[in-house]
């Protein structure tokens, strides 16, 4: 079964600090999204690509992240530098979409996600 | 208001009862809804959507909708100990794809 693969599983970092996550989507999936999970709550959108154009990045804290997908497939999420309160899951999704076309109407798969820890 | 409001938890259900949770939205142009499963520590995954008003049904899950209402719920019949989990809403709005999630509600089937 495909699936969205994440990396890293786990990292804890200092504040102040830069950390980065990789995430590489189902293959054909045009549509990827950043979710960042604060335990006890719904994920929240963090980005959303279209291939390799930012579709929606209003919920970006843009003043420390930072978010790629140059070629249209993986995607990196960058914090810089990482707070407290950045201490969360991040999950990153895909969904088939056809390119050019905003996907519409089916769910997302979900990678395994980053347990960031900030210490 | 939230976008998606759902059910404060922790529910608790025996063994073979059924699980009823529920989800209200904001967004009356609202068009999909889906319901995804959590495990502690795990990433959600999907188990049921719906566009329809009314009932869709797939093994033990139904979930159903009412559009007029703005309300999604998920029961769970026969619910077994490997059913606890966080069970999360999540509706897609009239425009765009993206997915607005509800805080979850954690279900524990007791043996």
């Amino acid at each position: 079964e495909a699936e969205v693969a994440q990396s890293p599983r786990y990292k804890i970092t200092e504040k102040s600090q830069a950390v980065a996550f990789w995430c590489d989507p189902i293959s054909g999936h045009a549509t990827l999204y950043w979710y960042r999970q604060i335990l006890g709550q719904g994920p929240e959108l963090l980005v959303q690509f279209q291939d390799e154009s930012v579709v929606d990045d209003s919920q970006l804290p843009k003043d420390r992240f930072s978010a790629e997908r140059l070629k249209g497939v993986d995607s990196t999420l960058k914090i810089q530098p990482a707070e407290l309160g950045d201490s969360a899951m991040y999950l990153c999704a895909s969904s088939l979409g056809y390119r050019g076309k905003t996907d519409d109407g089916y769910g997302y798969t979900f990678g395994s996600g980053t347990r960031l820890t900030v210490v | 208001q939230k976008e998606v409001e759902q059910n404060s938890g922790p529910l608790s259900v025996p063994e073979g009862a059924i699980a009823s949770l529920n989800c209200t939205y904001s967004d009356r142009g609202s068009q999909s809804f889906f319901w995804y499963r959590q495990y502690s520590g795990k990433s959600p995954e999907l188990i049921m959507f719906i566009y329809s008003n009314g009932d869709k049904e797939d093994g033990r899950f139904t979930a159903q909708l009412n559009k007029a209402s703005q309300y999604v719920s998920l029961l769970i019949r026969d619910s077994q100990p490997s059913d606890s989990a966080t069970y999360l809403c999540a509706v897609k709005p009239a425009s765009g794809s993206r997915l607005t999630f509800g805080e979850g509600t954690q279900l524990t089937v007791n043996p």
